[in-house]
């Protein structure tokens, strides 16, 4: 199995820009996962999904996040507008019983 | 809320020695504990699950136990190589339906060779 892959690797944009992030779990996962990692805060859940239902989504910063599991195979992380402050490293991560297993991470730098 | 904290915050050992990480978490209603290590600019690499029935579990020269009752988990790592430099992270899973972790801050250990 590739693992969980996330697109892109690293992206740079410009404030008020759209940003999207991409996901594709670990085939067979069932629960699906965003957190963000800063120097500031470590790592933080934003939003998880169970069977691409989104389940709890209280970490979500404020209405420019969205995200969506339209599949069992594939997930999006969407900020708009995007702000500096939005900088940080957005990981992905699926599970199936209790393990989480995570992807290499999208490094995300909004100037 | 749960909290996670781990101490200590970096550590630096000479290659060969046996160390401990530790891990504490303020609710024991813990379902699982699980340890990952993270190199620089890189992803979570999943290490050792503990279930909270289980006291410890060993991959290797890791060995990682849980104690439930007293809030803690410790990481063991044995005869400790330059290739084991990484940041280690304790993240739990709260025994509540909720099944996202809460992560501690971190361990940076560095084994100089």
């Amino acid at each position: 199995d590739a693992g969980v892959i996330q697109s892109p690797r690293h992206e740079v944009t410009e404030m008020g820009q759209e940003v999207t992030l991409r996901c594709k779990p670990i085939s067979g996962h069932d629960y699906l996962f965003w957190y963000r990692q800063t120097m500031m805060r470590g790592l933080e859940l934003l939003i998880y999904f169970n069977n691409n239902v989104p389940i709890d989504d209280s970490g979500m910063p404020e209405d420019r996040f969205s995200a969506k599991m339209p599949n069992a195979s594939f997930s999006t992380l969407k900020i708009q507008p995007s702000e500096p402050r939005d900088s940080a490293v957005y990981f992905c991560a699926s599970r199936l019983s209790s393990e989480q297993f995570f992807g290499p991470g999208t490094r995300l730098t909004v100037l | 809320k749960q909290e996670v904290t781990q101490i200590p915050a970096a550590l630096s050992v000479p290659e060969g020695e046996n160390l401990v990480l530790n891990c504490s978490f303020t609710d024991s209603a813990i379902y699982n504990l699980q340890w990952f290590r993270q190199d620089p600019g890189k992803g979570l690499t999943s290490l050792l699950l503990i279930q909270s029935s289980q006291r410890e579990q060993t991959s290797g020269r890791l060995n990682a136990s849980l104690d439930k009752s007293s809030g803690r988990s410790t990481l063991y790592i044995a005869a400790s190589q330059p290739g084991d430099s990484a940041t280690y992270l304790c993240a739990g899973l709260m025994d509540t339906g909720r099944r996202a972790l809460t992560f501690g801050s971190g361990t940076r250990l560095q084994v100089q060779p």
